[in-house]
């Protein structure tokens, strides 16, 4: 079965600091892998979203970044985090082939920038 | 784009009542109609979905009927439990992925706090 691992579950950082936030999805091959960004009481707002290594669709700009290393690992990165970076972030996998729109979430990383 | 709107905001119920959430889309091209639930602090759980191909889909105390000339679709929770409690949400998405282009990412909408009183 699959299995979706994101780390860390929580984080407090400093205004200014870098991030980095790592995805990986085990028992599944070439998947789309998405990053969503949860305010609190909100809802879902797609980051990026990636269909291949080095594939990646920006969504909405802004100071974050996303990279695809590994056919199943995802990254998001911030050189110097603001105040509304602050959130929940989720990644997100779908299968690469058949129906490739049922996405399956990640347990989420808290960020709280300070 | 599409835009998908969710209601109600908040539903509280008793044990055992029915609990109903509904959602409308606007593209008419949408075809995939996930529902995901989502407690405190972890990830959404997809816990039912539903192609346009059909009207209803059921799975033990869930459901799912869909309306596409309304455009709306629904979630229907049976004999509900405390466990239920949590927020919902409904996504709606057009068609495959493609690098470049999202007309198969999934929207949502904004959610819905379910709390089911014992």
């Amino acid at each position: 079965s699959q299995t979706i691992h994101q780390w860390p579950a929580t984080l407090v950082q400093p205004v200014g600091s870098p991030l980095s936030l790592e995805c990986t999805v085990e028992g599944t091959s070439n998947p789309n892998l998405y990053w969503y960004r949860q305010a609190a009481g909100r809802g879902l707002q797609l980051l990026f979203y990636s269909v291949g290594i080095g594939q990646i669709s920006s969504e909405v700009p802004q100071n974050l970044s996303a990279s695809r290393p590994q056919d199943r690992q995802f990254i998001l990165s911030s050189k110097k985090l603001l105040l509304s970076d602050s959130g929940f972030y989720l990644c997100a996998w779908s299968p690469g082939t058949g129906p490739t729109d049922t996405q399956y979430f990640g347990p989420g990383t808290r960020l709280t920038v300070l | 784009g599409e835009n998908v709107e969710q209601h109600p905001s908040t539903l509280s119920v008793q044990e055992g009542d029915s609990a109903v959430i509904k959602c409308t889309y606007s593209d008419s091209a949408s075809n995939y109609f996930p529902w995901y639930k989502q407690e405190l602090g972890k990830g959404p759980q997809l816990i039912i979905d539903i192609r346009s191909n059909v009207g209803e889909k059921k799975d033990q105390r869930i459901a799912v009927t869909l309306n596409k000339t309304a455009k709306h679709f629904s979630l229907h929770i049976t004999e509900t439990q405390p466990e239920d409690s949590a927020v919902y949400f409904c996504a709606a998405s057009s068609g495959l992925m493609n690098y470049g282009g999202s007309q198969g990412n999934l929207i949502f909408g904004k959610g819905t706090k379910l709390s089911v009183k014992p």
